[in-house]
């Protein structure tokens, strides 16, 4: 079945400490994202991709990186210059066309720093 | 503040009853999407719909949208348990680049037996 997966489900860290939190597709999809989704908030945009070797800011990149080497992944770091890193993060996919296509989402990372 | 904002933040309701949820937005989109997330899990897609488009229907989904007042509502006939969920809107907005959509805080929809 295609889908997106997300690993690990769940991560600890200590302060001061980079993660990277792993997202593949095999929907074969050119459009790959990252979200933040904190209690009771929308969800909101670290980075997004359209194409491989490329990706642009959202509206929270600070303190965040990426890389989109393979179409079939891009793996999300926080950095320790991420000040509120806990956190669900959330990875989604979409086709690229015209006009904004709906998201596929994966099940989500749940990050705790402490 | 974001630009999708859903009204009301939680909704009770029991089997068989609808459920019917609005989102407000502040400026131009190109579409508007709805989406549901149990809890913990990832969100699903339920319905887009265009600007030039105001309603649609999806099983027991009824989506409409009125660009004039900024707003659309989704309503869920005939609820079951397993409709319990948080339900989102998300907007493409005619100024954002492609790919951005924004997304609002969610209704937390309870159905109970």
């Amino acid at each position: 079945d295609g889908g997106i997966t997300q690993s690990p489900k769940y991560l600890f860290r200590k302060e001061g400490q980079n993660v990277t939190l792993s997202c593949e597709q095999n929907l074969n999809h050119d459009a790959m994202y990252w979200y933040r989704q904190d209690p009771g908030q929308g969800l909101r945009l670290i980075y997004y991709s359209q194409i491989v070797n490329d990706f642009q800011k959202g509206d929270i990149a600070e303190g965040y990186s990426v890389s989109r080497e393979k179409k079939e992944s891009f793996p999300l770091t926080v950095t320790s210059a991420q000040k509120n890193p806990t956190a669900f993060y959330l990875c989604a996919s979409s086709i690229f066309q015209g006009e904004n296509s709906p998201l596929h989402f994966g099940n989500g990372t749940r990050l705790t720093v402490t | 503040s974001q630009q999708g904002e859903e009204d009301p933040q939680a909704l009770s309701i029991q089997e068989g009853e609808n459920a019917t949820m609005n989102c407000s937005y502040k400026t131009s989109i190109n579409n508007l999407q709805w989406y549901r997330q149990n809890s913990g899990r990832g969100l699903v897609h339920l319905i887009l719909i265009r600007s030039n488009e105001r309603e649609k229907h999806s099983g027991r989904l009824r989506v409409t949208l009125d660009t004039s007042k900024k707003s659309s509502s989704l309503l869920i006939t005939a609820s079951r348990a397993a409709d319990t969920a948080s339900y989102f809107c998300a907007t493409a907005r005619l100024t954002d680049s492609w790919g951005k959509l924004q997304f609002g805080a969610g209704t937390q929809v309870v159905v109970t037996p």
